[in-house]
């Protein structure tokens, strides 16, 4: 079955830290890779996306994320965080196959000051 | 980037009565729309694909019966939620994408309808 594992249910980091949030995905074909962003009491906001060409792709408010085939990764990463970079972060996959979107379990983060 | 709709943004209704969300893309043809339920502090969990003009398809535990997918135009989908029960009552969002030659395109979302049965 088509599935989305986001390995880190809740980080905690301090300001200026680094992020990395990991993001592996079931094998099905062709896929379109998303991470999206979920501050509190809003809804989804796409960070960055993967179609094809460079694997390492850059996206919004100075976040990253590097699509590995061969490891079927796709892990978000920041190289310093901000206080306001604290919400829940989602990876989706959209496989081309059949068509279906699916999201990881989602990450909290926070960013202590 | 493209606009997709959702309304309402909140209701609430009676135990037993039905529900209806309306999704619309406003600036593209959506031929595929995706409908998720979101649980507090949880991730979206697919309900069902619906592609214009056939019947939608559901995952495994989602009753098609109670929770009715009509996807009539390449610009509107509805999911109508019967016979209403408290345990129904969650975050519903919509997500509209168009397959072209070259694949599925990016997936725009709306805004959620957080729906209340009491």
């Amino acid at each position: 079955a088509q599935s989305v594992s986001q390995h880190n249910h809740h980080v905690i980091l301090s300001e200026a830290a680094s992020l990395e949030l990991g993001c592996n995905y079931s094998y099905g074909g062709t896929v379109n890779l998303f991470w999206y962003v979920q501050y509190p009491g809003q809804h989804l906001q796409l960070l960055l996306k993967y179609f094809s060409g460079d694997p390492l792709v850059k996206g919004i408010k100075g976040f990253e994320a590097e699509f590995i085939k061969s490891k079927f990764s796709f892990n978000l990463r920041k190289p310093s965080v901000q206080w306001s970079d604290t919400a829940e972060y989602f990876c989706a996959v959209l496989y081309n196959q059949g068509g279906k979107l699916i999201f990881g379990q989602g990450t909290e983060l926070s960013v202590k000051p | 980037g493209a606009v997709v709709s959702q309304h309402p943004s909140w209701v609430i209704c009676k135990s037993g009565t039905s529900v209806k969300i309306e999704c619309r893309s406003l600036d593209f043809q959506a031929t595929t729309m995706f409908w998720y339920r979101q649980f507090p502090k949880q991730s979206l969990m697919l309900m069902a694909t619906s592609n214009e003009g056939s019947k939608a398809t559901y995952e495994q535990g989602v009753e098609k019966d109670k929770f009715l997918i009509n996807h009539a135009s390449l610009t509107l989908s509805t999911l109508t939620v019967t016979s209403a029960h408290p345990e129904d009552s969650s975050f519903y969002i919509c997500s509209a994408s168009d397959r072209g030659r070259g694949g599925y395109t990016e997936a725009f979302f709306g805004q959620g309808t957080r729906l209340t049965v009491v």
